[in-house]
């Protein structure tokens, strides 16, 4: 069964760091791309980061490019996302997510698995 | 960036009724592979999405014949039939032919009369 774990977030002052972790569990983890999506309170789903299966390639939504890192470690089956130069904005759910299939990582793929999600709040 | 119009915002439905949910993309979603990337989830309250229907038309694992979708190019459809309580909660569209980045549609409350 495909479970993956998110951890890390809580509360932190606007401008500070935190980064979050996603534990990956019933599949080979080193043969999947992944992604973080994230979700403000009472709002949609977007989409934050992506990551190729060897690491090599990422990519970021623009709201968080050049202050949030994604990367992982496959040999600890984990994700993470390092959140630095916090904004009140960036308050939201992240979760983890795996696609359905392994693929090139710019083959088209979508989100078939999710993890329940960290909450992520930036108040002062 | 390809932009998503989810229509209608809320939707009130009586139980064992029939809804659709429209989803239209800002540009067409076929990919030169020939394929049309286009997903739909649901989010119950309180949990994290779930994966309802890939690739316009295609259920996922465990999800009810109840649920299809249809369209091309850049207009699609998801309608559920016999709609039961476990249903509620908040329809997205994503797509995913023009990545990055991935977009999805701004969602869609299904909710009890």
């Amino acid at each position: 069964e495909v479970q993956l774990v998110e951890s890390g977030g809580g509360l932190v002052q606007p401008g500070r760091s935190l980064k979050l972790s996603c534990a990956a569990s019933g599949f080979t983890f080193s043969d999947y791309n992944m992604a973080w999506v994230r979700q403000a309170p009472t709002k949609g789903l977007e989409w934050v980061a992506s990551i190729s299966y060897g690491g090599s390639n990422t990519h970021y939504g623009d709201s968080v490019k050049g202050r949030f890192t994604i990367s992982r470690d496959n040999a600890k089956s984990t994700l993470y996302l390092q959140m630095d130069s916090l904004r009140s904005e960036d308050t939201a759910t992240y979760y983890c997510a795996r696609p359905m299939y392994t693929t090139d990582y710019y083959y088209p793929n979508w989100f078939a698995y999710w993890g329940q999600g960290t909450l992520v709040t930036v108040s002062s | 960036d390809v932009l998503m119009t989810q229509t209608p915002v809320s939707l009130p439905v009586s139980l064992g009724g029939q809804v659709s949910i429209s989803c239209r993309s800002s540009q067409s979603l076929v990919h030169s592979d020939g394929n049309t990337y286009l997903h739909w989830y649901l989010q119950k309250p309180g949990q994290s999405p779930q994966l309802l229907i890939y690739r316009v038309s295609n259920r996922f694992s465990g999800v009810p014949d109840r649920f299809s979708g249809s369209g091309s190019g850049t207009d699609f459809t998801l309608k559920i039939s016999r709609v039961e309580p476990e249903d509620l909660g908040v329809y997205y569209c994503l797509q995913s032919t023009h990545f990055p980045p991935y977009t999805f549609g701004a969602g869609t409350k299904l909710e009890l009369k």
